[in-house]
């Protein structure tokens, strides 16, 4: 089993400013299967980025994901008010899937 | 434009029964592999379960192998989950997510809002 870790559990920033997310998994995701999540409270979960550094299809090109291996990052430039939220990362390349445990980013 | 509208939930005893739907709309539902996702209160999300487009394969969490069971019905474009056995920690918002397919997994292009399950005395 495939364990993510993310961090900072909480990030507080102001609109404007830039969020750096880390995801840290226990082994290695070949192929780059890990996916980042978007969460806002009460709604449905968005797809942000696929592959590691592909956007979905409509997220807005502030919203960038890097890295291989074990490592990987999204990459929030010029926070808009709309991007606090929760966002978790997500590796496909193995069952059973699995979800980090999130990093909130809220307004400071 | 891709729409999931998940139903069913409840509040239930525990070691009781209860099923969950998911109707999907705008997109060929045959052809997509379908997760249910849920996320307990003030926890992160959690895969449960996914089932292929064409319902022959079929995976499960560990923590609910043997109690829930996926099925589809894709002449009406539905999901279905049926939890057995509930458990406290079985209580969640349960989400059922469209997949797109990428080696034995899958990633979660589209989601429904989810249903909330409370399992208590």
């Amino acid at each position: 089993e495939i364990v993510l870790t993310q961090s900072p559990g909480t990030l507080s920033l102001s609109p404007g400013e830039s969020a750096t997310l880390s995801c840290r998994a226990s082994q290695r995701i070949s192929s780059n299967f890990l996916a980042w999540y978007q969460h806002k409270s009460g709604q449905a979960p968005r797809l942000l980025i696929y592959h590691a550094s592909t956007r979905a299809t409509g997220i807005p090109d502030r919203f960038s994901g890097s890295g291989s291996g074990t490592d990987f990052t999204l990459t929030i430039s010029r926070l808009e008010p709309e991007d606090f939220a929760v966002y978790y990362c997500q590796q496909y390349i193995l069952l059973p899937l699995s979800f980090g445990g999130g990093t909130k980013v809220e307004i400071q | 434009e891709v729409q999931l509208l998940e139903s069913g939930g409840d509040l239930v005893q525990p070691g009781g029964s209860l099923g969950l739907s998911c109707v999907a709309s705008g997109f060929t539902f045959s052809s997509s592999g379908i997760a249910w996702v849920r996320q307990a209160p003030g926890k992160g999300l959690e895969w449960v379960s996914t089932i292929s487009g064409s319902g022959a394969d079929t995976y499960y969490a560990d923590s609910v192998k043997g109690r829930f069971s996926i099925s589809r019905d894709n002449s009406r474009n539905t999901l279905i989950l049926q939890m057995n056995s509930l458990r406290a920690e079985d209580t969640a918002v349960y989400f059922c997510a469209k997949g797109k397919r990428a080696a034995a997994g899958y990633y979660f292009e589209s989601w429904g809002p989810g249903t909330l399950v409370t399992v208590s005395s």
